[in-house]
């Protein structure tokens, strides 16, 4: 079983829609959340940060972390065409080295 | 501000030759430094990390080497190249302020024929 779970999509969705992208993960000492956005052939693009459950909103874009569940969730309000790209979930357990755990990501497809 | 770049951006290489991809980052000092492969439609693989001048760490084994020679400059190398070494390769760097969010290039696309 891999640490972080993530749906690979793809997911389709028309303009304007509200995305829920969704990872699970299975240790407990994850502490801090992040979500990446990549567009084909680039590389990731930190999207959102996150320690501890929550909520945290930026702009269009709304990072959720629930660690009784061990789930997070970004939910990206007025999806449009722009935002068509692989969305990434990563975490760490804030210990030395600081490693990242990724999921596989999510591919959103966004039709105008 | 910080940049961090990644050349070449792609190449193709036939099976059995060398290989050395470079990653530079500028505007911090002493950075966290990774290489990760990122295969065809799957996750970030880890392949290297290094919190310092010479201090390499490998996470999985496998016919590549890093190496850092200064304090913003991480090299990924290969003597012989294998057809399973295809893919995206990935620098990416994290300071020492902040958390643990790690900043990533643009990346260098190799296919290994």
């Amino acid at each position: 079983q891999k640490e972080v779970e993530q749906d690979p999509g793809p997911l389709s969705v028309p303009e304007g829609a509200i995305v829920s992208l969704n990872c699970t993960y299975s240790n407990s000492a994850f502490q801090y959340f992040m979500w990446y956005r990549q567009y084909s052939r680039k590389g990731p693009e930190l999207l959102m940060y996150t320690y501890s459950s929550g909520n945290k909103e930026d702009g269009r874009f709304t990072a959720q972390v629930d660690k009784s569940s061990k789930y997070i969730s970004l939910f990206i309000r007025d999806s449009q065409p722009s935002d068509s790209a692989t969305y990434l979930c990563a975490m760490s357990k804030g210990n030395a080295g600081n490693m990242l755990t990724f999921g596989g990501g999510t591919r959103l497809m966004v039709k105008p | 501000s910080q940049t961090i770049h990644q050349w070449p951006a792609t190449l193709v290489q036939p099976v059995g030759s060398p290989l050395s991809l470079e990653c530079t980052v500028e505007g911090t000092s002493n950075p966290n430094l990774y290489w990760y492969r990122q295969a065809a439609g799957r996750g970030l693989q880890l392949l290297f990390y290094s919190v310092g001048i010479g201090q390499i760490s490998s996470e999985v084994p496998q016919n590549l080497s890093a190496s850092r020679p200064q304090d913003r400059q991480f090299i990924l190398s290969s003597k012989k190249l294998l057809l399973s070494d295809s893919g995206f390769y990935l620098c990416a760097w994290r300071g020492l302020q902040g958390w643990d969010e790690q900043f990533f290039g643009p990346g260098t696309r190799l296919t290994v024929l």
